[in-house]
């Protein structure tokens, strides 16, 4: 059974600061795994999709690695600012149920101006 | 606007009383998911849907209920509700879904609805 880890917890960062959030994974057997940021009152927003083919993505002053056989996933904020504080949530498709997503606890991010 | 949209986003109910969440995208989405999100456990599907009258449940089914009449739409129905079912609600949609030859592609999540059930 598929499982996601996340690590850390939570995260408290001065305004600025470039940080790396980590997501592990148990089965690399996986279609593609995507990064989500969950705001509090709010839904979930696809931040990062990257397929298990592709090493790693970016957007802005986002990037994604993935290194599927090692389970692991590093999602890569630069210059953080406050308005980045959110839950980052790293959810993998597995090749066993191509039909849902597996989710990871989450990250709490934090940053302080 | 391309959106999932869910009502309501609040409610507060009593134990057996039937009542139905909605959910609704605009985007022609082929596939619609339902989640719920509690502490500690993090978020679990509870039923999906490859496209219009085709169901399947995902992890935690059991005292739920889906249909898909219509592209658009994908109700959840909770026949009678019990405070274990209190929790934080997630209704999501993607272009495809599995069957049509690839993976899930990327995911648009509604606002949520926090239910609690006395």
């Amino acid at each position: 059974k598929q499982e996601v880890t996340q690590i850390p917890a939570a995260l408290s960062v001065p305004e600025g600061e470039n940080l790396v959030l980590n997501c592990s994974f148990t089965d690399s057997a996986i279609y593609n795994l995507q990064w989500f940021r969950q705001d509090p009152g709010k839904g979930l927003t696809s931040l990062l999709l990257i397929q298990s083919s592709q090493r790693e993505q970016t957007s802005g002053r986002l990037n994604a690695s993935l290194d599927k056989s090692s389970g692991r996933s590093t999602l890569y904020i630069a210059a953080s600012q406050p308005g980045d504080s959110a839950t980052y949530l790293c959810a993998v498709v597995p090749m066993e149920y191509g039909n849902k997503l597996v989710f990871g606890a989450g990250t709490i991010l934090r940053v302080k101006s | 606007e391309a959106q999932v949209t869910q009502n309501p986003r609040y409610l507060i109910t009593v134990t057996g009383k039937k009542l139905t969440v909605t959910c609704s995208q605009n985007m022609n989405h082929e596939y619609m998911s339902w989640y719920r999100q509690d502490p500690g456990l993090g978020l679990r599907q509870i039923y999906y849907s490859m496209n219009v009258e085709v169901t399947d449940k995902g992890d935690v089914p059991e005292g739920y209920k889906v249909s898909r009449k219509e592209k658009r739409n994908f109700p959840l129905i909770l026949e009678s509700p019990s405070p274990n079912q209190t929790s934080l609600y997630f209704c999501a949609s993607s272009l495809f879904g599995w069957a049509s030859g690839g993976a899930l592609d990327t995911q648009y999540f509604g606002p949520g609805t926090r239910l609690t059930v006395l």
